[in-house]
C-alpha cells in the first residue's frame, strides 16, 4: 500500500499569507497520478488539482502543485478567509489503488 | 448541471444491511467511473469501491471486500451500494464521485492512463452502525 503523509496536521495564517501543504508518499508515485482536493467544513471534497500540477476546471490560480516521486506541494499564494478547510493529497497506484493522505487543515487567523 | 446525489443512509443495527444509492444527471453516465469513498466522523477519506462505466471492472477495498456489492444500472443513471454484515467502523458519510480517467484493466488491477481526479462529488448520505 503506498501510504500518504501529510505535514503540518494544522497550518494557522492569516489572510494574504502563503501556505504550503506537504505530502510525501511511502514510495515513489507518477506525479500523472497524484490529486489535490479542499473539503471545507460540513461540505463534500472538492477537485483542486490532478496530475500534480494542473488546476481543476473553475479553481483560482492561488492554487498550485508541485513535486514529483515521493514529495508533493500544494501552494496556497495568497490565503484567504474562504480558503479555511482541510486539504487531501490522493494517490492511483498500487494495492488498494486509491489511498488519501491524512489531511492538512488550514485555519485562518 | 453535473450532479450526484447520494440516498439511502440511516441508522443500522451491527450485522445489519444497507442499500446505498446514487444518482447521476447533467452528463453521459455510462462514461464514467464511478468511486464510493467514505468519511468516518472527524476522520479523514477512504475509498471503498469502484466500477467502470460498462460494470465489467469491480475494484473494493479490504476492509469492504466479501460484505459489500457496488452495482450500477445506466439506463437509470444509477449507481448503488450493497452493505451486508455492517461493522460499528462502517459508520461515515458516504459519498458517489465521478472519475474522468481512462484507465486499462489488467490482473494487478485497473490503472489510467492519465489520472483526472475525482471531480465531481455528491453531498454525501450518513450510514450509522449501532445498537
Amino acid at each position: 500500500e503506498i501510504v500518504l503523509t501529510q505535514s503540518p496536521g494544522t497550518l494557522s495564517l492569516s489572510p494574504g499569507e502563503r501556505a504550503t501543504l506537504s505530502c510525501r508518499a511511502s514510495q515513489s508515485v507518477s506525479s500523472t497520478f497524484l490529486a489535490w482536493y479542499q473539503q471545507k467544513p460540513g461540505q463534500a471534497p472538492r477537485l483542486l488539482i490532478y496530475g500534480a500540477s494542473s488546476r481543476a476546471t473553475g479553481i483560482p490560480d492561488r492554487f498550485s502543485g508541485s513535486g514529483s516521486g515521493t514529495d508533493f506541494t500544494l501552494t496556497i499564494s495568497r490565503l484567504e478567509p474562504e480558503d479555511l478547510a482541510v486539504y487531501y493529497c490522493q494517490q492511483h497506484g498500487g494495492s488498494p489503488p486509491v489511498t488519501f493522505g491524512g489531511g492538512t487543515k488550514v485555519e485562518i487567523k | 448541471e453535473v450532479q450526484l446525489v447520494e440516498s439511502g443512509g440511516g441508522l443500522v443495527k451491527p450485522g445489519g444491511s444497507l442499500r446505498l444509492s446514487c444518482a447521476a444527471s447533467g452528463f453521459t453516465f455510462s462514461g464514467y467511473l464511478i468511486n464510493w469513498v467514505r468519511q468516518a466522523p472527524g476522520k479523514g477519506l477512504e475509498w471503498v469501491s469502484s466500477i467502470s462505466g460498462s460494470s465489467r471492472y469491480i475494484y473494493y477495498s479490504d476492509s469492504v471486500r466479501g460484505r459489500f456489492t457496488v452495482s450500477r444500472d445506466n439506463a437509470k443513471n444509477s449507481l448503488y451500494l450493497q452493505m451486508n454484515s455492517l461493522r460499528a467502523e462502517d459508520t461515515a458519510v458516504y459519498y458517489c464521485a465521478r472519475d474522468p480517467s481512462t484507465y486499462y484493466h489488467d490482473s494487478s488491477g485497473y490503472h489510467p492512463h492519465y489520472y483526472y481526479g475525482m471531480d465531481v462529488w455528491g453531498q454525501g448520505t450518513t450510514v450509522t452502525v449501532s445498537s
